[in-house]
């Protein structure tokens, strides 16, 4: 697709399920980002893909959560053990590799813990 | 460390008002300065984006941003706001001596009235 795509747009959870987000970026962009936004705030960086490796997690909140992007496309953001302040919109972004220019956003996956 | 701060939650402007929406940073390097707009219901759309150069820098839908380095600051200016201007505004800076990490403003709902 021509954008960055996100699923599910929706997910509802009981509390400490597991839970997959996946992020399909633009083709051909090297650079991947996952960002959490909780209502009322801004996007708040968890962890940043360059080709297949995490180059920077340190915005992952703890070690229930985990992100992969096996072949340096698709990525899968993995959260174990859901607890109620999990619930946000996780948006995943994508960027070509050394620019210096902007992120392209997905529409985000909302994710509510009951 | 690299900071947004917004100082306005939200901003009210009648139609055909100009529009203001505040935003300053804090960097250890060169800053890259960055404007998103989000819609009800749909991902960060990019705006503008301050890199170097001209201090004024225009952008999408007639937005543009003063970057003022004495200040630290990058409003984002329009001269005649619009109904359909009325969104969610988030500022972002990313520091130069990285090439990743953008980090948010907490951002500003603009309202504009007919």
């Amino acid at each position: 697709g021509a954008g960055v795509s996100q699923t599910p747009s929706n997910k509802v959870t009981e509390k400490g399920k597991y839970v997959e987000l996946r992020c399909d970026p633009i083709s051909g962009h090297t650079a991947l980002y996952w960002y959490r936004q909780s209502l009322g705030q801004g996007p708040e960086f968890l962890i940043y893909f360059q080709g297949t490796g995490a180059a920077d997690d340190s915005g992952l909140p703890n070690d229930r959560f985990f992100a992969v992007r096996p072949e340096g496309s698709v990525s899968t953001l993995k959260i174990q053990r859901t607890e109620r302040g999990d619930s946000a919109v996780y948006l995943c972004a994508s960027s070509p590799t050394g620019s210096t220019g902007e992120l392209f956003f997905g529409e985000g996956s909302r994710l509510t813990v009951l | 460390a690299q900071s947004v701060a917004q100082p306005e939650d939200q901003v009210n402007v009648a139609e055909g008002n100009p529009l203001t929406v505040k935003c300053t940073y804090s960097v250890s390097g060169n800053p890259y300065l960055f404007w998103y707009v989000q819609y009800p219901n749909r991902g960060l759309q990019f705006l503008l984006k301050y890199i170097t150069g001209d201090n004024l820098v225009k952008g999408s839908y007639g937005f543009e941003a003063e970057f003022n380095k004495s200040q630290t600051s990058f409003h984002l200016k329009k001269p005649s706001a619009l109904v359909s201007d009325s969104a969610l505004y988030f500022c972002a800076v990313r520091d130069g001596s990285n090439d990743y990490k953008l980090s948010f403003g907490a951002g500003t709902t603009v309202t504009v009235r007919a």
